[in-house]
């Protein structure tokens, strides 16, 4: 399969612990992008990537979320001291150039 | 931005016609997707208007008003199957914008 594929795919947490979320785009996409999706809502943009480099970051990701792609390939999502309004499904797109995103199943995180 | 307004939650019924409208701010905007989300998965794309006008593709068509900052997307012969979230994004030169989403409920 050469999809979005994204790891892992539940996560369940103690408020406090640090998570991190791994996405491998489709291989030849050069954008990958970040969102959160609460229930009843669009996806929230969070962040977004052309190759390696971190164009745009939401206002509204505090200083305890930081994402990386390091090699401009995979991308991580860490989520440190986690709080139970970070109770999200996190879900990753990537797409070649500014046409269609192609999503990830997501990453159900449930902090306790 | 790319503010984008949809109604929450429409009903059809089976075999008829429905129009999900979207409205969009017009600042760095460089196209306009739809999207369809069943409950519990991914989102996967229906189309991407760039240019003004009417797209059709099988029973779903799109269409896209630049100077209005207007979209709708239109389905066909409606089947229980069509019944999820379709989710309009503003596509800037960089970000993709998604509005909340438009929850369709198909009935019998």
């Amino acid at each position: 399969d050469t999809g979005v594929s994204q790891d892992p795919r539940h996560k369940i947490t103690k408020r406090g612990q640090n998570v991190t979320f791994r996405c491998d785009p489709i291989s030849e996409h050069n954008r990958l992008y970040w969102y959160r999706q609460t229930l009843g809502q669009g996806p929230e943009f969070l962040t977004y990537f052309q190759n390696e480099a971190q164009l745009e970051k939401s206002r509204l990701l505090s200083d305890r979320f930081s994402a990386e792609r390091p090699k401009g390939s995979f991308s991580t999502l860490e989520i440190q001291r986690t709080e139970q309004g970070d109770s999200a499904m996190y879900l990753c797109a990537s797409s070649l150039g500014d046409g269609e995103l192609f999503f990830g199943e997501g990453s159900r995180l449930t902090v306790l | 931005g790319q503010n984008i307004d949809q109604p929450t939650e429409m009903t059809a019924t089976e075999g008829a016609i429905v129009q999900i409208n979207c409205t969009y701010q017009t600042s760095g905007f460089n196209g306009l997707f739809w999207y369809q989300q069943h409950a519990g998965e991914a989102p996967t794309f229906l189309s991407y208007n760039v240019l003004d006008g009417l797209e059709e593709k099988g029973r779903f068509s799109s269409f896209l008003s630049r100077s209005k900052g207007y979209s709708y997307l239109l389905l066909k012969e409606l089947q229980m199957k069509d019944s999820a979230s379709y989710l309009c994004a503003g596509g800037g030169y960089q970000k993709v914008t998604f509005g909340i989403g438009t929850k369709l409920q198909v009935i019998p």
